[in-house]
């Protein structure tokens, strides 16, 4: 089973400053089959990025996806009050697993 | 969209099924997933659906416990979970993915409460 991890845990941010999310595998993933989901409190996930670096549709600029291999990066520029969540990867290429998930707070 | 039903409360060792209605295509258009998420914790994959074919695969933490079926009659998938301890509340979101695998369609979850 292919194991994701996620860092850090909380990442403490204010408004208008970016964000970088970690997620590594514990083995190589075909960047086409990793995606990145953000959940807020009482929702469903929703797909931000899918194939690595794929905006889904309806995801503002300010998401970016980047990464091959076995390391990943999710990129919120300038944080709007709405991307306070906990953003969670996963991987596709071998069955499916998510990251424990990063939770980004207001600081 | 995908349609879910709110809460479910079960004793334990009960048997619960969960519906999942697609609206807006057909279930026979794509692979239905199950994801379960329990209190204050994360995303966990359950199992998939191919509805062409009722072919089904699980995670091996379910397997034997769960069983995913389809009534393409009513577009509607089930998850049913069986021999219900309290490990297994939570709540169960179905997904489909209709571009890439990613799941970029998700209902709107169930909760399920194992307790007597």
């Amino acid at each position: 089973e292919i194991v994701l991890t996620q860092s850090p845990v909380t990442l403490s941010l204010s408004p208008g400053e970016s964000a970088t999310l970690s997620c590594r595998a514990s083995q190589f993933i075909s960047s086409r089959h990793l995606a990145w989901y953000q959940q807020k409190p009482g929702q469903a996930p929703r797909l931000l990025i899918y194939g690595a670096s794929g905006r889904a549709t309806g995801i503002p600029d300010r998401f970016s996806g980047s990464g091959s291999g076995t390391d990943f990066t999710l990129t919120i520029s300038r944080l709007e009050p709405e991307d306070f969540a906990v953003y969670y990867c996963q991987q596709y290429a071998t069955s499916f697993t998510f990251g424990p998930g990063t939770t980004v707070d207001i600081k | 969209q995908l349609l879910q039903s709110g809460a479910e409360v079960k004793p334990p060792g009960a048997t619960v099924k969960i519906p999942c209605k697609v609206s807006g295509y057909s279930l026979s258009d794509y692979h239905m997933h199950w994801v379960q998420q329990a209190p204050g914790k994360g995303l966990e994959w359950v199992g998939l659906l191919v509805p062409e074919d009722g072919k089904t695969i699980y995670a091996e933490k379910f397997q034997g416990r769960v069983t995913i079926t389809a009534d393409t009659s009513t577009d509607t998938a089930y998850l049913e979970v069986r021999r219900l301890r309290s490990e297994d509340t939570a709540v169960y979101y179905c997904a489909t993915a209709t571009g890439t695998d990613a799941f970029d369609i998700w209902g709107q979850g169930t909760m399920v409460t194992v307790s007597s």
